[in-house]
């Protein structure tokens, strides 16, 4: 079974601060990760994702985040966020062979940007 | 626009009556995936088609929760003597298969209430 852990609901920087959000993996087989971004009323978008290849991914729109085995995390991160990051965030897990790719999702954080 | 649309946008009924969703997928796309989102939570895989086969149904998938996907083209979800649980957000993506992983495309859902 797979599943992802996002910690904290709710997160909120001033716009120019670090985006920092957090996500903890649990798979009994090597796991694909990403992230997803979804704006009020939309459906989801995909920022990046890791399939074994480099352990630092980078995304869309100035995004990144760090495949880490030995903490289980897949944190995605920003240096500089923007009042257009305003969105809810999902960290989710799938596997490449059996179970169709079908993705597992976290419970998602609400990002706020401040001015 | 060649994205995964999907119809209605917003359905309002009545506890105990059928509703019907339609979702046409991005066209070279043969795999079809459905996934329901509650409040305040991440999607949750639901059922997914390859081609005009269903592979895979979660055990959300009650018994009044049927899907088609006839020629492998576009799908449909139908929920029979709808619930106030069942009161949510319902999202189709798509993608190819090839061995390979392949990003999963979402549609931007259809909002179910059930009064």
């Amino acid at each position: 079974a797979q599943s992802v852990t996002q910690l904290g609901s709710h997160v909120s920087v001033s716009e120019g601060a670090l985006v920092l959000l957090r996500c903890n993996y649990s798979s009994s087989v090597p796991p694909y990760l990403f992230w997803y971004v979804q704006y009020p009323n939309q459906g989801l978008q995909l920022l990046l994702k890791y399939t074994s290849a480099a352990t630092l991914v980078k995304g869309i729109n100035g995004f990144e985040a760090e495949f880490k085995k030995s903490e289980t995390s897949f944190h995605l991160t920003k240096p500089s966020a923007h009042m257009s990051d305003a969105a809810e965030y999902f960290c989710a897990v799938s596997r490449l062979t059996g179970g169709g790719n079908k993705l597992t999702f976290g419970t998602g954080t609400q990002l706020k940007v401040e001015l | 626009d060649t994205g995964v649309s999907q119809d209605p946008r917003h359905k309002i009924t009545k506890r105990g009556q059928n509703v019907t969703f339609r979702c046409d997928p991005i066209s070279e796309h043969n795999r079809l995936y459905w996934y329901r989102q509650t409040l305040g939570q991440g999607p949750e895989f639901l059922t997914y088609f390859q081609n005009e086969a269903q592979l895979e149904k979660s055990r959300l998938l009650s018994d009044r929760f049927s899907a088609e996907r006839p020629k492998g083209s576009f799908s449909t979800l139908e929920i029979q003597r709808t619930e106030q649980g069942d009161s949510a957000m319902y999202l189709c993506a798509s993608s190819l298969t090839d061995g390979s992983y392949n990003e999963q495309f979402f549609g931007p859902g259809t909002r179910l209430t059930v009064l």
